[in-house]
This record gives structure tokens, C-alpha cells and sequence, in this order.
């Protein structure tokens, strides 16, 4: 089945050690998201890809920051976590230009301690 | 600024009656909007969405109707059953984006009581 697949589940990492997040997709998409959902909050999206093309939004914090090797995959980096960055991180695609469904992963729940 | 607000944080419904998940947005320019439905340590998955040229879409028991002029959507269930107990999240898309860029409500915990 085509999907797109989130490694780790779960990670937890220390205060200030840098984590990266994993996102692989088999849907072909031109479009990768990230985003940051926090507990009872709507997800709020970070930045996206549409294929090499890098799409920060603008009240994303530097720390956070993305890649893209490939159409396959996508990388959350986040280089100093605080506490504040504990959520749960979700990757989605989408084909591309125009309104999109997008398809979600089941996302990384990243814990800081 | 929140832009699409659904303001009930939860809704209680017996199975078999009709669910109604409301969602309000406040910018004009949004033109695409989707419901996901999200079960816990899951991902949203796509329920069914709708183009601001249209007032209604159905999908089997689930239909959404839009009303522009009022900037609101609705999603109704019916009938609802006790596999529908999730999290529902609306999200909308500007027509500027050419990269579907959304915005997600907080969500509406639904639970159907069997």
C-alpha cells in the first residue's frame, strides 16, 4: 500500500541534544510537510518542500530546520530541543500545485527531558 | 489569529443519531476545506472535503456543507457509530497557495456511545 511512514514512533532526546525526525513516502508526491502538533492544539505547519524547493513559514524557529535528498524523503532536524519543542511531529504529502489533500504519516511523539 | 476555530472541544452522541461538527473561518480568500478524522498515536486520515463552488458534498454516511456567506462548515454523520469516536479536525486552503497549504481548526473530540 502506498503510505507514508514516520521513524521513530517515539523519541526522546535531552535538553539541547540535536534529534532528527524521518519522513519516507511511497505516494510519488512532489510536496512534503512538517508539522508540530501540541497537546489540544490545532497541527501547525513548520515549513514544506515542493520537490527541492524549501518553504519556510514565518514564525518557525531557527532551530528547526529541514532536508530533502530525495522525492522518498524528508528530514526534521531540530538542533538544540527545548522543552517547549515536546509535541508530536507530523509529515504529510500532497501531489502538488493547487488546493491538495494531503496524506498524513502517524507521526513522531518527541519527548525532552 | 486563529483562523478556522471549531469551538466545541468535544461532542457526545448516542450511536445511530446524527453527529454535527461544526467549524468556523475568518479569512476570505480560503477556498478549499477538508475534515480529518484522527484516532490517538495515529496520523489524520482524509474524511471528505469541499470546493467553495459547491455548498454540499456527501461521501457515504459522512456530508459537509459549506455556507460562505456565513464563513462556517459542518460535518454531519449519519448514523453515527462507535468506530466514529476519534478527533475531527477542519482544515481550510487558501487559493493562494499553489502548494495546498492548510490551516487546522483545534479539533472536536467526538464520542459515540453505543
Amino acid at each position: 500500500d502506498a503510505m507514508v511512514i514516520q521513524n521513530p514512533r517515539y523519541q526522546v532526546t535531552q535538553f539541547g541534544k540535536p534529534v532528527t525526525l524521518s519522513c519516507s513516502q511511497t505516494l510519488n508526491h512532489n510536496v512534503m510537510y512538517w508539522y508540530q502538533q501540541k497537546s489540544s492544539q490545532a497541527p501547525k505547519l513548520l515549513f514544506h518542500y515542493y520537490d527541492k524547493d524549501f518553504n519556510n513559514e514565518a514564525d518557525t524557529p531557527d532551530n528547526f530546520q529541514s532536508r530533502r535528498p530525495n522525492t522518498s524523503f524528508c528530514f526534521l532536524d531540530i538542533r538544540s530541543p527545548g522543552l517547549g519543542d515536546a509535541a508530536m511531529y507530523l509529515c504529510a504529502t500532497s501531489r502538488g500545485q493547487g488546493p491538495q489533500t494531503q496524506y498524513f504519516g502517524p507521526g513522531t511523539r518527541l519527548l525532552v527531558l | 489569529d486563529q483562523q478556522v476555530k471549531q469551538n466545541s472541544p468535544s461532542l457526545s452522541v448516542q450511536e445511530g443519531r446524527i453527529s454535527i461538527l461544526n467549524c468556523d473561518y475568518t479569512n476570505s480568500m480560503f477556498d478549499y476545506f477538508l475534515w480529518y478524522k484522527k484516532y490517538p498515536a495515529e496520523g489524520p486520515t482524509f474524511l471528505i472535503s469541499i470546493s467553495s463552488i459547491k455548498d454540499k458534498n456527501e461521501d457515504g454516511r459522512f456530508t459537509v456543507f459549506l455556507n460562505k456567506s456565513a464563513k462556517h462548515l459542518s460535518l454531519h454523520i449519519v448514523p453515527s457509530q462507535p468506530g466514529d469516536s476519534a478527533v475531527y479536525f477542519c482544515a481550510a486552503s487558501p487559493h493562494s497557495s499553489n502548494t495546498g497549504k492548510l490551516i487546522f481548526g483545534q479539533g472536536t473530540t467526538l464520542q459515540v456511545k453505543p
